[in-house]
C-alpha cells in the first residue's frame, strides 16, 4: 500500500513571503497521481494542485507551484507571494490504481 | 452549480442507532468516494463506487455499509454506530479517480 508522509504539522509565514511545505510517498507504481488540497477553516476541500507523474514538469497554478522529484518520491508545494486567504490546512495526496492515499496534513498559518 | 451535496452537516447519535449520511452529486460524475478525517490521520478512504452497482473497499471500510443504485447518489449507513466513529465525514466525486476530486461540505458525527 501507499504511504504519504507529511513532515511538518504545523507552519507559518509571513503574508508576502514565500513558504514550502513538504511530502514525501511510498509507491511500487510507475504511473500515479499527485495532489494538494486545502481545507480552510469552513473546512471545504478545494484541490490546489495535480501532477501527473509520468509528467516530469512540474505543474504550477497561479502563485501555487511543486517541486516533483520523482526518484527521490517528493511532491513538495511551494506558495508564493503567501495572502491571508491562504491559512488553511494543506494535504498532500496520491493515487493509482484504486488507493487514493492522503497525508496527515500540515497547519499553515499565514500572518499579517 | 456544480456541487456535490451531503446531509446533514452535524450530527450527535447514541451508540447503536443506525444513521445515514447522504451524498448526491450533479456532475453525471462516475466515480464517488467516502473518506473519514481525523486529528493526525488526514483522511483515510471507507469506500468507493466507479460506477452504479460497483463499490469497493477502501482503506477503513469496517463498521460502514455503501450503496450505489443511481449514478447521483452515494450514501453512508453506519448500521450500529461505535464512538470510535465519532469523526469528520466527507463524499467526494470526480469523473476519474486519477483526476480532481470535488468534495461535499462534511458530516461532523459524533457518537455518545
Amino acid at each position: 500500500a501507499q504511504t504519504v508522509t507529511q513532515s511538518q504539522p504545523e507552519m507559518s509565514v509571513q503574508e508576502a513571503e514565500t513558504v514550502t511545505l513538504s511530502c514525501t510517498y511510498d509507491t511500487s507504481e510507475n504511473n500515479y497521481y499527485l495532489f494538494w488540497y486545502k481545507q480552510p477553516p469552513s473546512r471545504q476541500m478545494i484541490l490546489v494542485i495535480r501532477q501527473e507523474a509520468y509528467k516530469q514538469q512540474n505543474a504550477t497554478e497561479n502563485r501555487f507551484s511543486v517541486n516533483f522529484q520523482k526518484a527521490a518520491k517528493s511532491f513538495s508545494l511551494k506558495i508564493s507571494d503567501s495572502q491571508l486567504g491562504d491559512t488553511a490546512m494543506y494535504f498532500c495526496a496520491t493515487y493509482n490504481n484504486n488507493d487514493m492515499r492522503f497525508g496527515a496534513g500540515t497547519r499553515l498559518t499565514v500572518k499579517p | 452549480e456544480a456541487q456535490v451535496t451531503q446531509n446533514p452537516r452535524y450530527l450527535i447519535t447514541v451508540t447503536g442507532k443506525k444513521l445515514t449520511v447522504t451524498c448526491s452529486q450533479n456532475m453525471n460524475h462516475e466515480y464517488m468516494s467516502w473518506y473519514r478525517q481525523d486529528p493526525g490521520l488526514g483522511l483515510r478512504q471507507i469506500y468507493y463506487s466507479m460506477n452504479v452497482e460497483v463499490t469497493d473497499k477502501g482503506d477503513v471500510p469496517e463498521g460502514y455499509k455503501v450503496s450505489r443504485k443511481e449514478k447521483r447518489n452515494f450514501p453512508l449507513i453506519l448500521e450500529s454506530p461505535s464512538p470510535n466513529q465519532t469523526s469528520l465525514y466527507f463524499c467526494a466525486s470526480s469523473l476519474r479517480p486519477s483526476e480532481k476530486l470535488f468534495f461535499g461540505s462534511g458530516t461532523q458525527l459524533s457518537v455518545l
